[in-house]
């Protein structure tokens, strides 16, 4: 399976600031997604990472929040936007070969917010 | 209520038990299933992945799916200490590559 790297691994963030996070895969993909994952829960989908257009966000997550880039169908990045401390997460990129594929995961970013 | 029900446990077993980890789902258009075991400070990595209905084998591991149920089950056999993760069943619907839900994850401990 593809070797996924996530940037940074984790980060300790002030309140109100933005961070960026850098998804990195070692072969062409056709599908990338973020996830969440909050302390003690399961992943929730953010939005699936579109290359060439604007992603396309789940409910309850909005784009000046959460924008995502994908330049090209080896990389996206995920920026984390005016962070509150109830962002605090795990953040996690997901990809997949093509769209009959199952998805791989980094071992995600882990984003603390004082 | 959630699509996807897992008990979180936390279970403990002993060295060489059988595992049974379960899953019940609310939305029939899931059709393709997944398990995925995430170590501490890890992402999850995919163990195992089943279409419809059925089994599947891998090693100590056997997958099963039964969709009249809405009912997913991962066993492992001879358990080991290194099995000790959180197990989480996710599923998607159209294709496999399409967007998951997951369960909440099972955490697991074997004793040696």
């Amino acid at each position: 399976s593809a070797v996924i790297s996530q940037k940074p691994s984790r980060d300790i963030c002030q309140r109100g600031t933005s961070l960026t996070i850098q998804c990195q895969v070692d072969s062409q993909v056709t599908m990338m997604f973020w996830y969440r994952q909050q302390p003690g829960q399961s992943l929730t989908l953010i939005a699936t990472a579109n290359q060439g257009s604007e992603a396309t966000y789940e409910s309850g997550f909005v784009i000046d929040k959460f924008p995502i880039s994908r330049p090209n169908l080896t990389f996206s990045t995920l920026t984390v936007s005016n962070m509150s401390p109830e962002d605090s997460s795990i953040y996690l990129c997901s990809v997949g070969r093509d769209s009959n594929q199952p998805q791989h995961f980094g071992d995600g970013t882990r984003l603390s917010i004082l | 209520q959630k699509e996807v029900e897992q008990d979180p446990g936390p279970l403990s077993v002993p060295e060489g038990a059988i595992v049974s980890l379960n899953c019940t789902y609310s939305n029939s258009a899931f059709q393709y299933f997944m398990w995925y075991r995430q170590y501490s400070r890890k992402g999850p990595e995919l163990l195992m992945y089943t279409y419809s209905s059925g089994n599947k084998e891998d090693g100590r591991f056997t997958a099963q799916v039964d969709k009249s149920s809405k009912y997913i089950s991962l066993f492992i056999r001879d358990s080991q200490p290194s099995d000790s993760a959180t197990y989480l069943c996710a599923m998607s619907g159209e294709t496999s590559g399409s967007r998951l839900t997951f369960g909440e994850g099972t955490q697991l401990t074997v004793n040696p």
